[in-house]
């Protein structure tokens, strides 16, 4: 079971979008509707961002959404703010209820 | 609503058995219908999965840890645990518990993490 694969980083200007991608196989990003994304602030736990790949649970603004295509995944941030500021980690069910992170992402707000 | 709550020693010696408790509060670890996650960051890198437990259905484990990990549930004092094995410096890290409900697939509550330190 190897890591799903992130950009290290990313960055943009306030306003501007975003998009950070999550690269797996067809045993986990492939194979399975069930990619989740989570947004992490130092020191923080993961905070559940978009899930089954392109839902927003209640209370995550709009500009986040994601997509797949494939054995990749991608979260789009529109309208990049401050407080977007974080790591990015992708998650994918992996088959017999087992599931596989990426390494994060940084997303930097110029 | 649900709430995690992790607990355990911060410094654990290598070569032993490193000992974690999740508490869940605001609801039931037996039948409330979730998978009870433990996910964990080693210093400046990634989240790994380590495994998760179904109450009276069954026990998942990452492959990659080799066996060396045990989960199980305490349904009285509603509480989780996870049992690590041979830890060696690599296992240092911020553990975190999380549940997902049954039908979900993702991780949809978390504790607030307890770091541990695996030196001798």
């Amino acid at each position: 079971q190897s890591a799903l694969t992130q950009p290290r980083s990313v960055s943009g200007s306030p306003g501007q979008s975003v998009t950070i991608s999550c690269t797996g196989t067809s045993s986990d990003v492939g194979g399975y509707n069930y990619v989740s994304w989570y947004q992490q602030h130092p020191g923080k736990a993961p905070k559940l961002m978009i899930y089954d790949v392109t839902k927003r649970p209640s209370g995550v603004p709009d500009r986040f959404s994601g997509s797949k295509s494939g054995n990749t995944a991608s979260l789009t941030i529109s309208g990049l703010q401050a407080e977007d500021e974080a790591d990015y980690y992708c998650c994918s069910y992996a088959g017999s209820y087992t599931w596989v992170f990426g390494g994060g992402t940084k997303v930097t707000v110029l | 609503q649900l709430q995690l709550q992790e607990s355990g020693p911060g410094l654990v010696k290598p070569s032993e058995t490193l000992s974690l408790t999740c508490t869940v509060s605001g609801g039931s670890i037996s039948t409330s219908g979730y998978y009870w996650d433990w996910i964990r960051q080693p210093p400046g890198k990634g989240l790994e999965w380590i495994g998760s437990i179904y109450y009276g259905r069954g026990t998942y484990y990452n492959p990659s840890l080799k066996s060396r990990e045990s989960i199980s549930v305490d349904t009285s004092k509603k509480q989780f645990s996870l049992k690590l094995s041979s830890v060696t410096a690599a296992d240092t890290a911020v553990y975190y518990c999380a549940g997902a409900r049954v039908g979900n697939y993702y991780k949809d509550v978390w504790g607030k993490g307890t770091t541990v330190t695996v030196s001798s």
